[in-house]
């Protein structure tokens, strides 16, 4: 099955600072790759995701690359903010005839200091 | 509000003892998941359905079994419990069976004591 890894576990930066989450991925059939942010006490929400015909996506100060050859794909946040403070977790999936099941990463810690 | 309910939030129950976790999905959303997140073992898939029928397995154990209802609603139940299923369970939904970027509810945070 899919396996997929993240780095860093923990993040601290301070306010204004870009953070940078990396994972990779092993199953090369994977093809749409989600970003969610869990904050305390609360469920994981879709932030950004890209599917495999893609290699960046934007979204105001959020942005994802993929890089297929590789197998991995990267979240960037820029002029973080306090409240971007939050789990982050990545995540793989090949849509099939047997369902869509997310394998996700292990979490991302952010902390952004004011 | 993300439209996808879980009931109840927090549960607090024996070994031994079953449960029952109920998610209704975000209006329109045909498709339900379960996810278990525990600390050492981050989220992991456990079970999808679409309009009612088992879609996708994961690494569901036998003592746990869920299922759609035809109003689309969803339940989890645990049996047997043990100390290692303390657990936060989240459901999921998406409109279709293959749904990307589906919606997460808040999850009931299970205890075994």
């Amino acid at each position: 099955g899919e396996n997929v890894e993240q780095h860093p576990s923990t993040l601290s930066v301070q306010e204004g600072d870009s953070a940078v989450i990396k994972c990779t991925y092993s199953d090369s059939a994977s093809n749409y790759f989600p970003w969610y942010k869990q904050e305390l006490g609360k469920g994981p929400q879709l932030i950004i995701d890209i599917r495999s015909n893609v290699g960046e996506k934007k979204d105001q100060r959020i942005a994802v690359t993929l890089n297929k050859t590789a197998k991995h794909f990267s979240l960037h946040i820029t002029e973080t903010q306090p409240e971007d403070s939050a789990v982050y977790f990545c995540a793989a999936s090949r849509a099939g005839n047997t369902g869509n099941q997310f394998y996700f990463g292990t979490g991302t810690s952010l902390t952004v200091i004011p | 509000d993300s439209g996808v309910t879980q009931t109840p939030k927090h549960l607090i129950t024996a070994t031994g003892q079953r449960v029952t976790l109920r998610c209704s999905p975000r209006s329109g959303d045909l498709s339900v998941y379960w996810y278990q997140q525990s600390l050492d073992q981050g989220l992991q898939f456990l079970i999808q359905y679409y309009n009612g029928e088992e879609r996708a397995k994961g690494n569901i154990l036998e003592r746990f079994s869920a299922q759609q209802f035809p109003d689309l609603h969803s339940e989890l139940n645990l049996s047997s419990l043990e100390l290692g299923d303390s657990a936060l369970y989240f459901c999921a939904s998406s409109v279709g069976e293959r749904g990307n970027g589906y919606t997460f509810g808040s999850g009931t945070r299970l205890t075994v004591v």
